[in-house]
């Protein structure tokens, strides 16, 4: 069970918008920034989103991030085959002393 | 740039003790803008972060793991360990050693090792 929540999957076709929602707790997103990461299969994951919405260089801006209150989403527009992935959305919790928290993660698949 | 690389023992009995090593290059473990972490991902499920050390040799671990942890760093290799103690089947998993920016994110990782928890 994890800490923060998203759903397990989302699809789209081609060119459509996606959306993964990631919801948390006063003592996380609440208070923190969220960071989303990318695992292509079979590889590490990669930091897509840091800080709630900023993009590292190299990071389409087909990919975007918000926050509100205690929820996040991650929204990838423009969809394409490539972006076929798991999603994972990321806080720091600061209650027991800190620690970072993730969500389950979101197979999204390109139909 | 940056890269982590984790080595270890693929195999570990059951009650025993998992012990990984990440090397780090191309950049300073003493860097006080990076943490240095271990998360690991158990067969076909999510992330679970683990726990890290900072610079100063704080360290910070998941609440649900703490009891069995540590991670310790040397820096004159420019290294940082994890282990685990009384490993059962429920710790198989890929273990991902990780440079964090307390703003960026974890944006290295390294390759991930399989540990398997069997006798």
């Amino acid at each position: 069970q994890s800490v923060l929540t998203q759903p397990p999957s989302a699809s789209a076709t081609p060119g459509q918008r996606v959306t993964i929602s990631c919801s948390g707790s006063s003592s996380n997103i609440g208070s923190n920034y969220v960071f989303w990461y990318q695992q292509l299969p079979g590889t590490a994951p990669k930091v897509l989103i840091y800080r709630n919405n900023r993009r590292p260089s190299g990071v389409p801006d087909r990919f975007s991030g918000s926050k509100s209150g205690t929820s996040a989403s991650l929204a990838i527009s423009g969809l394409r085959s490539e972006d076929e992935a798991d999603y994972y959305c990321a806080a720091w919790d600061d209650s027991l002393s800190g620690h970072w928290v993730f969500g389950g993660g979101t197979k999204v698949t390109v139909l | 740039q940056v890269q982590l690389q984790e080595s270890g023992p693929g195999l570990v009995k059951p009650s025993q003790t998992l012990s990984l090593t990440c090397t780090v290059s191309g950049g300073s473990i003493g860097n006080p803008d990076y943490y240095w972490s271990w998360v690991r991902q158990l067969p076909g499920k999510g992330l679970q972060w683990i726990g890290y050390i900072n610079y100063s040799g704080k360290t910070y671990y998941n609440p649900s793991l703490k009891s069995r942890l540590s991670i310790p760093v040397d820096t004159s290799k420019n290294q940082f360990s994890l282990t685990v103690s009384s490993v059962t089947a429920a710790d198989t998993a890929v273990y991902y050693c990780v440079r964090g920016g307390y703003d960026l994110g974890m944006d290295s990782w390294g390759q991930g090792i399989l540990v398997t928890v069997s006798s």
